[in-house]
C-alpha cells in the first residue's frame, strides 16, 4: 500500500515569514499533485509535478518533485493571511499520467496570523 | 470558469436506508471519481469510471455501493444499505488532461 506521510501536520506563523511543506513516500508516483481545501469545501488543484527534480512556481508558492519521484516540497514565501487552509498532496498511482487515483497525505494546516 | 457540482450538500440518513448522491462533472472531461473523507481523515479514493464503465475501485467500494453516468451529464453513486461508518463527506471529481476538479461534496450522516 502506497502511502504519503506530510509534515508538519500543523504549522501556525506570522505573516510574512516562509515555510516549508514536505511530502514524503517510500514509493514511487508518477505525478504528484498538491491540493488546498478550505473547511466544509473540495480540494483545488495547485500544480500537478511529473518529472524527477521538476520545480514549479505559482507566485509565492514553490512546488519541488524530488529526483527519485518518491517526495515533494512546497514553499510558500512571505505567507499572508490568506494563505490560511489545509495544503494537501496526493500522489498518482500507476502510470496513467495524471488520470491515475490519487493516494492523498492527511494534510498540513497552515495557519497564518496576521 | 466550468465547475463539478453535487448535490444533495448534506443528507442525513437512517442505518440501512439507500442514499444516491449526484455529480455533475465538467461536460468535456472524460474521467470521473468519487473520494470520501471522514471527519478527520484523509480523503480517500472510492472508484474511477471511463467509458461508461468502472475502470478501477479500492477496498471501500464493496458491494453496497455502485455508481452510474444515466445520462450525458450526471454521475451518481448509490449506497444500498448505509452504515453508520459510511458517514463522511462524498466528493467527486473529474479530469482530462492534468489534474482533477473535485466537487464541494455531499456530507452524509448515517444516523
Amino acid at each position: 500500500t502506497q502511502l504519503l506521510e506530510q509534515s508538519p501536520q500543523f504549522l501556525s506563523i506570522q505573516e510574512g515569514e516562509n515555510l516549508t511543506v514536505y511530502c514524503n513516500s517510500s514509493s514511487v508516483f508518477s505525478s504528484l499533485q498538491w491540493y488546498r481545501q478550505e473547511p466544509g469545501e473540495g480540494p483545488v488543484l495547485l500544480v500537478t509535478v511529473v518529472t524527477g527534480g521538476e520545480v514549479k512556481k505559482l507566485k509565492r508558492l514553490t512546488f519541488q518533485f524530488g529526483d527519485a519521484r518518491k517526495d515533494s516540497s512546497l514553499h510558500i514565501t512571505a505567507a499572508q493571511p490568506g494563505d490560511t487552509g489545509l495544503y494537501l498532496c496526493a500522489g498518482v498511482e500507476g502510470y496513467g499520467g495524471s488520470q491515475g487515483n490519487l493516494i492523498f497525505g492527511k494534510g498540513t494546516k497552515l495557519s497564518v496570523k496576521p | 470558469e466550468p465547475e463539478v457540482t453535487q448535490t444533495p450538500s448534506h443528507q442525513v440518513t437512517q442505518m440501512g436506508q439507500e442514499v444516491i448522491l449526484r455529480c455533475v462533472p465538467i461536460s468535456n472531461h472524460l474521467y470521473f471519481y468519487w473520494y470520501r473523507q471522514i471527519l478527520g481523515q484523509k480523503v480517500e479514493f472510492l472508484v474511477s469510471f471511463y467509458n461508461n464503465e468502472i475502470s478501477e475501485k479500492s477496498e471501500i467500494f464493496d458491494d453496497q455501493f455502485s455508481v452510474e453516468r444515466p445520462d450525458g451529464s450526471n454521475f451518481t453513486l448509490k449506497i444500498r444499505s448505509t452504515k453508520l461508518e459510511d458517514s463522511a463527506m462524498y466528493f467527486c471529481a473529474s479530469s482530462e488532461a492534468s489534474g482533477k476538479y473535485f466537487g464541494p461534496g455531499t456530507r452524509l450522516t448515517v444516523t
